[in-house]
Order: structure tokens, then C-alpha cells, then sequence
């Protein structure tokens, strides 16, 4: 079945530092994929999206490319803030009825 | 344009109580979902809808939970009687049904139990 798996955290970085989190999907067909963050206490917020191969989503400094040949989605942000301190969750959506979501990823940033 | 509204969004009750979360999807949206978050299980869909008809509701945990969608814009998740392990985050989200659409979160409806 369709399913994404995402880097397992927490991850710690320094402020400035470049972030990596790796998502990686299953899926038949061409999903959309996404990237949401959540804020303590909130819910989950879209940061960004690419709905076709090779589509590079981006927002806040962050991005992510659709690559259907290493079926990946690998958010990055080559500068981090402490403001960027989160929770990340990797989704993709076969069809835009159902979504799928991967654990989460824990991201904290120290100054 | 207001987002998805849910409430409460602080519930502290007793075990055996019954409780009602409600929830407010965007206007024009065709299909709700609810997730349960907690730290030991993550994000888990319990249920959703499509045109106010329930879809999938295999994440539903036992008979004690049931959900309802009697109009467009209106939905509750019922939890009777309540458990301590009951105690979670509760989400409910909305979408247009349509490829490469966004699902929206609502703030959450924070549960505990004791």
C-alpha cells in the first residue's frame, strides 16, 4: 500500500547549519507529495508541496524536489533558525481523497 | 477565510464520562478527517469522510469511539465511556477531494482522561 518513511530524529543542529530530513515513499501511480511542520503546541501546518515528478516545492527557505526515480522527497534548508525548532512530517496523497503521513520528525535548533 | 475550527480545545474529564469533540471544516470542503495524536503511537487517521458520507473508519479503536457528519459543515467525534488511554491530541482536518489538493489541520482538541 501507499506509505512514506521519513528520517527517524530527534534532530539537533546549530543555528546555520544546513538541515536534511530524508523522506522516502511507496506508492502506485503519481502521488502529490508534502512536507508539514507542527509547532508545539498547534496544528499541522502545510510548509510546501510538489504535485509531479521533478516539481520543486519551496517556502520559508526550505525545499524539496520530487524524484519518482529514487521515489524521494528529501526536505532541506540550507540555514536553520532556532524559529525553525519542530516537528516535520513527510505525507504524500495518491488521489487527494486520502493522505498518508510518515512519524514525524523532531527538529531542534540551538543558538 | 477562517480555517478548520474545532472544540474544545482543552478537555479535562473524569473516566467513564462521555466526550464530544466537534469540529468546523473550510467552507467547501468535501472531505473531513480525524486523526488521534500521542507520543507512543504518532499520527493515526481514525476516520474520514467524503460528502459528509463516512469513507474509512478502520482506524476507529473500538465501539466506545463513533463519529458523525450530519451536514457540510459540521462533525463530531465521540468518545463514550472514556478511558486514561484515551488521553491525546485529537485533529480534524479538511480537503477538497481532488489530486494535489492540501489538507488542512484544525488546532486540535487537547484530551485528557483521569
Amino acid at each position: 500500500g501507499d506509505s512514506v518513511t521519513q528520517m527517524e530524529g530527534p534532530v539537533t543542529l546549530s543555528e546555520e547549519a544546513f538541515l536534511t530530513i530524508n523522506c522516502t515513499y511507496t506508492a502506485t501511480g503519481y502521488p502529490s507529495l508534502f512536507w508539514y511542520v507542527q509547532y508545539p503546541g498547534e496544528g499541522l501546518q502545510l510548509l510546501l508541496k510538489a504535485t509531479k515528478a521533478d516539481d520543486k516545492g519551496s517556502n520559508k527557505g526550505f525545499e524539496a524536489t520530487y524524484r519518482k526515480e529514487t521515489t524521494s522527497f528529501h526536505l532541506e534548508k540550507g540555514s536553520v533558525q532556532v524559529s525553525d525548532s519542530a516537528v516535520y512530517f513527510c505525507a504524500l496523497s495518491p488521489t487527494g481523497n486520502q493522505f498518508y503521513f510518515g512519524t514525524g520528525t523532531s527538529l531542534t535548533v540551538i543558538p | 477565510d477562517a480555517g478548520v475550527i474545532q472544540s474544545p480545545r482543552h478537555e479535562v474529564t473524569e473516566m467513564g464520562q462521555e466526550v464530544t469533540l466537534r469540529c468546523k471544516p473550510i467552507s467547501g470542503h468535501n472531505s473531513l478527517f480525524w486523526y488521534r495524536q500521542t507520543m507512543m503511537r504518532g499520527l493515526e487517521l481514525l476516520i474520514y469522510f467524503n460528502n459528509n458520507v463516512p469513507i474509512d473508519d478502520s482506524g476507529m479503536p473500538e465501539d466506545r469511539f463513533s463519529a458523525k457528519m450530519p451536514n457540510a459543515s459540521f462533525s463530531t467525534l465521540k468518545i463514550q465511556p472514556s478511558e486514561p488511554r484515551d488521553s491525546a491530541v485529537y485533529f480534524c482536518a479538511s480537503s477538497f477531494k481532488s489530486p494535489g489538493n492540501t489538507i488542512y489541520f484544525g488546532e486540535g482538541s487537547w484530551l485528557t482522561v483521569v
